[in-house]
């Protein structure tokens, strides 16, 4: 059983269009976080949410915590090359150990 | 944020020899965590590493073919033993930190050792 689902798993876009990466479940989190990954890297942090409702910009990508902290988006606005790479929400519940709960992942690849 | 390291950062292995991964963060850390991943998907957990007493194995995952060492609060290893090539893929290790959001510990992961095995 998948507790995090995220979609879509795989997306090919033009620079300059616009996308949306979700991530759902029915399980609530304590705080849900971000990643980017290019090849050959480990995950890098975009982004921790926390309070229901929540919205964060990153220059060009915007993230949002559903007000039931079940689910969250990122939207990243008139996409670069740059921008290509797997990304992956991963979710934190409370007296977990501080495990956190991944979704499959987007692969994004932006072509110029 | 931290800086984590990992060695080696690939390697290649004959098939029923192992392999040890280091893992070394560059603060003291409370939670350490050991996750295996395939390229260009998401991240599967192996154990988590806890300071001064044994690993937290995941299901599907036994001390036997994954011992880990965590001998302080800034440095853990992981084994990959009697290696078969089923063991070829991407191994990261993580650490929990208070970031930004000082309110929750927000993980930060290394750059990944690749592991071929033949």
């Amino acid at each position: 059983t998948q507790l995090l689902e995220q979609s879509p798993q795989f997306l090919s876009i033009q620079e300059g269009e616009n996308l949306t990466v979700y991530c759902n479940s029915s399980s609530v989190f304590s705080s849900l976080q971000w990643y980017r990954q290019e090849p050959g890297e480990g995950p890098v942090l975009l982004v921790t949410v926390v309070t229901g409702g929540e919205v964060k910009k990153l220059k060009r990508l915007t993230f949002q915590f559903g007000d039931a902290r079940k689910d969250s988006s990122l939207h990243i606005t008139a996409a670069q090359p740059g921008d290509t790479g797997l990304y992956l929400c991963a979710g934190a519940r409370n007296n977990q150990g501080g495990k956190l709960i991944f979704g499959q992942g987007t692969e994004l690849s932006v072509k110029p | 944020s931290a800086v984590i390291s990992q060695k080696p950062s690939r390697d290649i292995c004959q098939r029923g020899t192992s392999l040890t991964i280091q893992c070394q963060v560059d603060s003291q850390v409370t939670m350490m965590f050991w996750y295996r991943q395939q390229p260009g998907q998401s991240l599967t957990l192996i154990a988590t590493a806890n300071q001064g007493s044994e690993a937290t194995y995941e299901s599907g995952f036994v001390i036997d073919k994954f011992p880990i060492s965590r001998p302080n609060l800034t440095f853990s290893t992981l084994t990959v033993s009697n290696m078969s090539p089923e063991d070829s893929s991407i191994y990261l290790c993580s650490a929990n930190l208070r970031g930004d959001i000082r309110i929750v510990e927000t993980q930060y992961f290394g750059p990944g050792t690749r592991l071929l095995v033949l």
